[in-house]
């Protein structure tokens, strides 16, 4: 089955810095790729997601890159600032598989 | 985005007693919703499958006659955690995919703290 691994675990950047966290999947049948954020005690929250079909895909501060080659797709976050502060889960699936995630990576931005 | 709700969002319960959990989706059919159990700390965990009409498919692990998943219609799943002890204290979420047009996006519910004294 599918394997993803996120990495770094914590993360701590100063306000206005980018920050980038990293996976990487092991079924290279994996198309979708989300980004979901969770604040203490509450659900998590998709904030992006891109598919196998293309390389790159960005939201404002977000972007996302995916490497199918490699097997491994980051998330990109410009301008931190403090309520960006989350644990962030990257997660991979064919479609109609259950979502497999990572282990997040607690991102706090410094002011 | 789609909504999925959960109810209810916190119970405290007696070891030995059942707790079911409801999770629906509010304005798409959900075919497919997930369980997750979460840590604190941790990651998502998938526990369960649960396919509208079918049973439910498990993950490796999970225990199926502890943890009852029912999904009896297109927007509602419930999961029963029977005979809870305090090693099943944890915050259980749900989740609904959408697979209307070209988007499969999972969008998940406020989750459930379950807490066994």
């Amino acid at each position: 089955g599918e394997n993803v691994e996120q990495h770094p675990s914590t993360l701590s950047v100063q306000e206005g810095d980018s920050a980038v966290i990293k996976c990487t999947y092991s079924d290279s049948a994996s198309n979708y790729f989300p980004w979901y954020k969770q604040e203490l005690g509450k659900r998590p929250q998709l904030i992006i997601d891109i598919r196998s079909n293309v390389g790159e895909k960005k939201d404002q501060r977000i972007a996302v890159t995916l490497n199918k080659t490699a097997k491994h797709f980051s998330l990109h976050i410009t301008e931190t600032q403090p309520e960006d502060s989350a644990v962030y889960f990257c997660a991979a699936s064919e479609r109609n598989t259950p979502l497999v995630f990572g282990k997040g990576t607690r991102l706090s931005v410094i002011a | 985005g789609a909504v999925v709700s959960q109810h209810p969002s916190w119970v405290i319960c007696k070891s030995g007693t059942s707790v079911k959990i409801e999770c629906r989706s509010l304005d798409f059919q959900a075919t497919t919703m997930f369980w997750y159990r979460q840590f604190p700390k941790q990651s998502l965990m998938l526990m369960a499958t649960s396919n509208e009409g079918s049973k439910a498919t498990y993950e490796q692990g999970v225990e199926k006659d502890k943890f009852l998943i029912n999904h009896a219609s297109l927007t509602l799943s419930t999961l029963t955690v029977t005979s809870a002890h305090p090693e099943d204290s944890s915050f259980y979420i749900c989740s609904a995919r959408d697979f209307a047009g070209l988007t499969d996006t999972q969008y998940f519910g406020p989750g459930t703290r379950l807490t066994v004294l």
